[in-house]
């Protein structure tokens, strides 16, 4: 168990649809990151929020977003979903800022669009 | 929880022996490479890292290399066992540019690791 816990698991919706990821880190951890882990694109970095802060955009949509919480907690917005949403999605944790650090994965968010 | 199923390089060896997984990274400017070990229904997990002013990190049991001239690195286990059955990822980054476009973490598409007993 690494400590950051993601909710819900298993999440089915429609097209179109709207819906909300939840992230909670280690204890103690101030960064918060998130991934895609898709069949054809592997794993691929979305956004990392630092107390607060967005700290680094990698390659997520503009129809998604996230935000990181004063209680360090963070939420992965994905809105007008696309079947090509489907995937895993999973939340890491640091202590710091730095990219270099440890992250700690989450047990992840499966996410089926239909 | 579930696994993600892509359709994996596998590599498959005998309870004890050595693992090789290798990677081919694709930015010359990476300085920090990192391999993650994924079990099914899990997320990824860290195993070992190595900065680029290195060409060789060992642990416990796994050993990694760097060659930077090809832009290759691999991951050794020794005297491998059932709970090394996984999808290894390799991971890159430029740590002077992270933040920007070119400084996110990127994950190769890993290699499933089968061992059987």
């Amino acid at each position: 168990d690494s400590g950051v816990t993601q909710t819900p698991k298993h999440l089915i919706t429609a097209t179109g649809q709207r819906v909300t990821l939840r992230c909670s880190p280690r204890s103690g951890d101030l960064s918060v990151y998130w991934y895609q882990q898709s069949l054809d694109q592997g794993l691929q970095f979305l956004i990392q929020y630092y107390n607060g802060e967005e700290r680094a955009k990698g390659n997520i949509l503009e129809r998604f977003s996230a935000q990181q919480f004063p209680d360090l907690h963070s939420e992965l917005n994905l809105s007008s979903l696309e079947l090509g949403d489907s995937a895993l999605y999973f939340c890491a944790s640091s202590v710091g800022r730095l990219a270099g650090e440890e992250q700690y994965f989450g047990p992840g968010t499966r996410l089926t669009v239909t | 929880g579930e696994s993600v199923g892509l359709h994996l390089p596998t590599l498959s060896v005998q309870e004890g022996d050595n693992s090789i997984i290798n990677c081919a990274y694709s930015n010359s400017a990476s300085d920090y490479f990192i391999w993650y070990k994924q079990e099914s229904g899990k997320g990824p997990q860290f195993i070992i890292d190595i900065r680029s002013n290195m060409d060789k990190r060992q642990g416990q049991r796994v050993t990694v290399l760097l060659n930077k001239t090809v832009k290759h690195l691999s991951l050794q286990i020794a005297a491998t066992q059932p709970g090394d059955s996984a999808v290894y990822f390799c991971a890159e980054i430029s740590l002077r540019n992270y933040g920007g476009s070119q400084g996110n973490l990127i994950f190769g598409k890993g290699t499933k690791l089968s061992v059987k007993p």
